[in-house]
């Protein structure tokens, strides 16, 4: 089946520690996001990636870091800059940037 | 710059009735429209796009939503609610031109009831 896998899908993090969150698609699609979802916030971009080996700035970068290695992956990991990290991360791809979103089934992050 | 607002925080419908969850945006130049779907823990889901053409744009699950270019809103409608129609709605918007980067409303949550 095609689609997008996100991977724990939940996650517990001591302060202080880094943790990288995984994210695979076999749909062959270009672009890829990673979103973080906050209750009564709705989806706030964090990264996101047009091409291989190419990625952007969102809204809410600070404390995160990603990287584009492969078109089918995109891991976010969430270091220790992250103040107030947990919350519900949900990853995406789309065929390019201008279409519809196919989403992950998300990981919930908590700080313990 | 643009944005979406989705002003209702929770919509109350009775099961079989028609509902309408409301969107409107702000965006330079021509938008891309999207909605989405999300049920308790999960991912969105694709609903329906409007890109250009129609302004009634068909989608899954019996939905449907009208694209308003003066009133800058793109609601979402269903002539009949299902109690499984019950779950958080987002709305988004892209401009046409330039980079693209999707803004997402704040969601609205549908209760059907039965």
């Amino acid at each position: 089946d095609g689609g997008i896998t996100q991977s724990p899908k939940y996650l517990f993090r001591k302060e202080g520690q880094n943790v990288t969150l995984s994210c695979e698609q076999n749909l062959n699609h270009d672009a890829m996001y990673w979103y973080r979802q906050d209750p009564g916030q709705g989806l706030r971009l964090i990264y996101y990636s047009q091409i291989v080996n190419d990625f952007q700035k969102g809204d809410i970068a600070e404390g995160y870091s990603v990287s584009r290695e492969k078109k089918e992956s995109f891991p976010l990991t969430v270091t220790s800059a992250q103040k107030n990290p947990t919350a519900f991360y949900l990853c995406a791809s789309s065929i390019t940037g201008r279409s519809e979103a196919f989403f992950g089934q998300g990981t919930r992050l908590t700080v313990v | 710059a643009q944005s979406v607002a989705q002003p209702e925080d929770q919509v109350n419908v009775a099961e079989g009735n028609p509902l309408t969850v409301k969107c409107t945006y702000s965006v330079s130049g021509n938008p891309y429209l999207f909605w989405y779907v999300q049920y308790p823990n999960r991912g969105l889901q694709f609903l329906l796009k409007y890109i250009t053409g129609d302004n009634l744009v068909k989608g899954s699950y019996g939905f449907e939503a009208e694209f308003n270019k003066s009133q800058t809103s793109f609601h979402l409608k269903k002539p009949s609610a299902l109690v499984s129609d019950s779950a958080l709605y987002f709305c988004a918007v892209l401009y046409s031109g330039g980079y693209q980067k999707v803004t997402f409303g704040t969601g609205t949550k549908l209760q059907v009831i039965p």
